[in-house]
């Protein structure tokens, strides 16, 4: 079964901070996908980022950057220069290939102050 | 549609009540999931669909959770007996095949209150 670990129950920051939040996951598989979501307070839960697991190749896209590690089965999320709308709960989620379905973890609630 | 359209958007209903939930995911998506978020938690596997048949509905928490997609479009997930425990917002999903495959797209998500 697969797991997932976000260690950061809630972080405060300043907007225009850069803001890294953390991932941990467990998995059996030896390939799988990884997910990022984010939970705006409307509530509907958005798609961000998707990684497979043959690729450690970190990328960027506009803001949004993420680092992952199969050696220590970690992937972290940056938000460079946050802004207030960023403002949401965030969930890491594994998935085995194909169209199965995500493991959750409880999320980090980012708040981004003016 | 454009997006995974959830109905109704609110339900409140009484202790021991049936209550049926609907999913109507983005068109031609062939898998469908459903999810249950408590309060303050990451949302809870239920049960997915590939088509119209049940791929895996080991998170259907008991008996009284029953859900179908008789024709591999529309879901409804339904519950028998309600329990104020059940009470928690139900989100629906669906993903495609192609590239994106495996990409869910959520629903607004129904709440559900248990009285």
């Amino acid at each position: 079964a697969q797991k997932v670990t976000q260690a950061q129950t809630e972080i405060s920051v300043v907007e225009k901070e850069d803001v890294t939040l953390d991932c941990v996951y467990e998995t059996r598989d030896t390939t799988y996908y990884l997910f990022w979501y984010k939970q705006p307070p409307s509530g509907e839960l958005v798609f961000l980022i998707r990684r497979n697991s043959f690729d450690e190749q970190n990328e960027i896209s506009g803001r949004y950057s993420w680092n992952f590690q199969k050696s220590t089965s970690s992937f972290n999320f940056t938000i460079t220069a946050s802004q207030v709308v960023d403002s949401a709960v965030y969930f890491c989620a594994p998935a085995r290939g194909g169209n199965t379905p995500l493991v959750f973890g409880k999320g980090t609630r980012l708040s981004v102050i003016a | 549609g454009a997006g995974v359209s959830q109905t109704p958007s609110n339900k409140v209903t009484e202790k021991g009540k049936y209550v049926e939930l609907r999913c109507d995911p983005i068109s031609g998506h062939t898998a469908l999931y459903w999810y249950r978020q408590s309060l303050g938690q990451g949302p809870e596997f239920l049960i997915y669909f590939q088509g119209t048949g049940a791929a895996d509905d080991s998170g259907l928490p008991n008996d009284r959770f029953f859900a179908v997609r008789p024709e591999g479009s529309v879901s409804t997930l339904k519950i028998q007996r309600t329990e104020r425990g059940d009470s928690a917002v139900y989100l629906c999903a669906s993903s495609s095949d192609g590239e994106t495959g495996n990409i869910q797209y959520f629903g607004a998500g129904t709440r559900l209150s248990v009285l």
